[in-house]
């Protein structure tokens, strides 16, 4: 399946700091996004970037494509307490389907 | 906050119960999706569906079915429950067929736990 990877598994950091957080998929897509999910709770879309860009920003979150190297990472700048979430990249491809990874687990420290 | 509802929040039931997720939205979206998530780990496409009349597996084999009689409604039907079936369900729709825009809108989700 063309599910995306992300990597790292598991990332702390102080608050503050910047956050960036990889994708890797395994064939060709139409699009790539983002979503986050706290504890227990349902996928909030954060950002999607079309196969055909290289980058995308929204607010603190900046999102790049590199389909040469089937890669994605996000990063999101000055993070907050508030951003101690999973974050899931998902892959949408010919086949309608739309497929997501293991999710990174990021941990904001006061 | 999207408007996609699953219902129950939780659920604890005896193997072999039959049992009802619903799920339902009121934005008008045609396509509709079925996931599976064990805790911290990723979501399994489990069944889709791309308006009324229209039901698809995913890339995970299920024993749960799926109906889509009205646009808002995807309920998922287990018909005999096993403690295998413990997880979460997470139900999510769409607000384009064209896959270029897709994006996705779930609901809260159902903690299924099967004793």
């Amino acid at each position: 399946s063309q599910q995306g990877e992300e990597d790292p598994q598991a990332l702390s950091i102080q608050e503050g700091e910047n956050a960036t957080m990889n994708c890797s998929y395994k064939t060709s897509i139409n699009n790539l996004q983002w979503y986050r999910q706290n504890s227990g709770r349902g996928l909030v879309h954060l950002i999607l970037i079309r196969s055909n860009e290289r980058e995308k920003h929204s607010g603190r979150l900046r999102v790049t494509l590199d389909t040469s190297k089937k890669s994605s990472s996000l990063l999101i700048t000055a993070s907050r307490a508030a951003d101690t979430a999973s974050y899931f990249c998902a892959t949408s491809a010919r086949d309608d389907k739309i497929i997501f990874g293991k999710g990174t687990r990021l941990h904001i420290l006061p | 906050e999207a408007d996609i509802y699953q219902t129950p929040r939780y659920l604890v039931i005896g193997t072999g119960k039959k049992i009802t997720l619903e799920c339902s939205q009121t934005m008008g979206h045609d396509k509709m999706y079925w996931y599976q998530q064990d805790p911290g780990m990723e979501l399994h496409l489990i069944h889709y569906s791309y308006g009324v009349n229209s039901t698809e597996k995913g890339d995970l084999s299920s024993e749960s079915t799926v109906s889509r009689i009205r646009t808002e409604h995807f309920p998922l039907t287990l018909e005999s429950a096993r403690p295998s079936h413990t997880s979460q369900y997470l139900c999510a729709s769409s607000d384009t067929i064209f896959a270029t825009n897709e994006k996705l809108f779930f609901g809260s989700g159902t903690q299924l736990s099967v004793l």
